[in-house]
């Protein structure tokens, strides 16, 4: 079976604190891995994609994700969280059609 | 603009009524596909095309849900006899295809049903 799972419902961070964002997959063949990101009151937005080669990605805004085939996992991250990272992540992948994530809530205080 | 486009942005209707949500996907672009997503809630698949394929349809929630789409552009997804459950944001997205394309999302159309 097709699945990613985002394991985590909601993430708190602190600004300035690095931030993870968990997404692991199931997936026969090649993984082809999406991260996208909502705003309050907005439409989905790409961030970055594995397809092949370099295991770590890096996308918009500053965020990257790291493949990791033994782990079966793709966890976003970002090194330094902004308040105005708090949105709505989703994690997909792509096999003869797309396959969201339930998507995790991640909230950057202050 | 280059990006997918999607209309009305909202829509409030009365229960019972039906409704059509428009989809323009990007130019070239030969998967379309609708989701709809609740307040604050993951993405709900509801249906797929792909290129001359049949359309999978596997995410229609009731037989009053039905999507068309005309060759590789205009998309139109109707839902008949609405009722208050169907209250939502109706997504639409397009891709250059399947496997390592990305999918374009459009904004949305808000669908109250009173």
């Amino acid at each position: 079976a097709q699945s990613v799972a985002q394991p985590e419902d909601q993430v708190n961070v602190a600004e300035g604190n690095p931030l993870t964002v968990k997404c692991t997959y199931s997936v026969s063949g090649n993984p082809y891995l999406f991260w996208y990101v909502q705003y309050p009151n907005r439409g989905l937005q790409f961030l970055l994609k594995y397809i092949t080669g370099d295991n770590l990605v890096k996308g918009s805004y500053g965020f990257e994700a790291e493949f990791n085939k033994s782990q079966t996992s793709f966890h976003l991250k970002k090194p330094s969280a902004l308040v105005s990272d708090s949105a709505l992540y989703f994690c997909a992948h792509n096999f003869n059609k797309f396959y969201f994530g339930s998507g995790t809530k991640l909230n950057v205080k202050p | 603009g280059a990006g997918v486009s999607q209309s009305p942005s909202n829509k409030v209707t009365e229960k019972g009524k039906d409704v059509e949500l428009r989809c323009d996907p990007i130019s070239g672009h030969t998967a379309l596909y609708w989701y709809r997503q609740r307040l604050g809630q993951g993405l709900e698949f509801l249906i797929y095309f792909q290129g001359n394929s049949a359309p999978d349809k596997s995410g229609l929630p009731s037989d009053r849900f039905s999507a068309e789409r005309t060759g590789e552009s205009v998309s139109t997804l109707t839902i008949q006899r609405t009722q208050q459950e169907d209250s939502a944001v109706y997504l639409c997205a397009s891709s250059l295809g399947t496997g390592f394309f990305e999918q374009f999302f459009g904004p949305g159309t808000r669908l109250t049903v009173l």
